[in-house]
């Protein structure tokens, strides 16, 4: 049972560089999102997608970009990399099912920007 | 403006001391309030789901209440492996419809260290 799988678990990045976090579930999970969780500050939301082409803001959505494809993957852009974003990254997906509001998270992906 | 805090930032129990961790809401529509756990160097792992005051859940040693302001996470005769840090989070009924409905906010949360 895969569920949600990150990649890569640890990167650093140079100032200034780019690079797309991966995000991917085999649940047929309509909603996926990203979080970045940061010490002291709890898990914050970036982007969110109900569905393949549909994608919109969440609370700290600058320097980020996603798109959705396909129901599976759900791709977090870096386009300038800042220290700010330095910070661990979490991917969540969830059935549209109002019964069901259970959030599932991938491992993580611990990002430094030096 | 809707938050959440949670309290204390950090417990260290003995085995077998019970407890309990807060979880202070405030949101002017609570469409649900969650509880998660996280162990170090992973997703956090969903707990317990509350929709109205009064509402309690429970899973092996846990139980998680909730009313107007507050969700507490009860924690009875913990074990070592009962460490992990707890998370608390809730959907506003703004978010309840729409595309917004995935959308929680979450607590800073809960280090539990409980020792043998």
């Amino acid at each position: 049972n895969a569920g949600v799988t990150q990649t890569p678990k640890f990167q650093v990045l140079k100032t200034g560089q780019s690079m797309t976090l991966q995000c991917a579930q085999d649940m047929n999970h309509e909603y996926m999102s990203w979080y970045r969780q940061d010490p002291g500050m709890g898990l914050r939301l970036i982007h969110y997608s109900v569905g393949a082409g549909i994608t919109d803001q969440g609370e700290v959505p600058n320097g980020y970009n996603v798109s959705r494809s396909t129901t599976e993957d759900f791709p977090l852009r870096l386009l300038s990399a800042a220290p700010s974003q330095t910070s661990v990254y979490f991917c969540a997906s969830r059935t549209y099912k109002a019964t069901n509001e259970k959030l599932f998270f991938g491992s993580g992906t611990q990002l430094s920007v030096l | 403006e809707d938050q959440v805090t949670q309290s204390p930032e950090a417990l260290r129990l003995q085995e077998g001391e019970s407890s309990s961790l807060n979880c202070s809401y405030t949101v002017s529509g609570l469409r649900g309030l969650f509880w998660y756990r996280q162990d170090p160097g992973k997703g956090p792992e969903f707990l317990f789901t509350l929709y109205s005051a009064g509402e309690e859940k429970e899973k092996e040693r846990l139980k998680a209440t909730l009313t107007k302001k507050e969700s507490f996470l009860h924690i009875t005769a913990p074990k070592p492996e009962d460490s992990a840090t707890y998370l608390c989070a809730f959907r506003a009924l703004s978010n309840a419809g729409g595309t917004s409905y995935g959308k929680l906010t979450f607590g800073q949360g809960t280090i539990l260290t409980v020792h043998p």
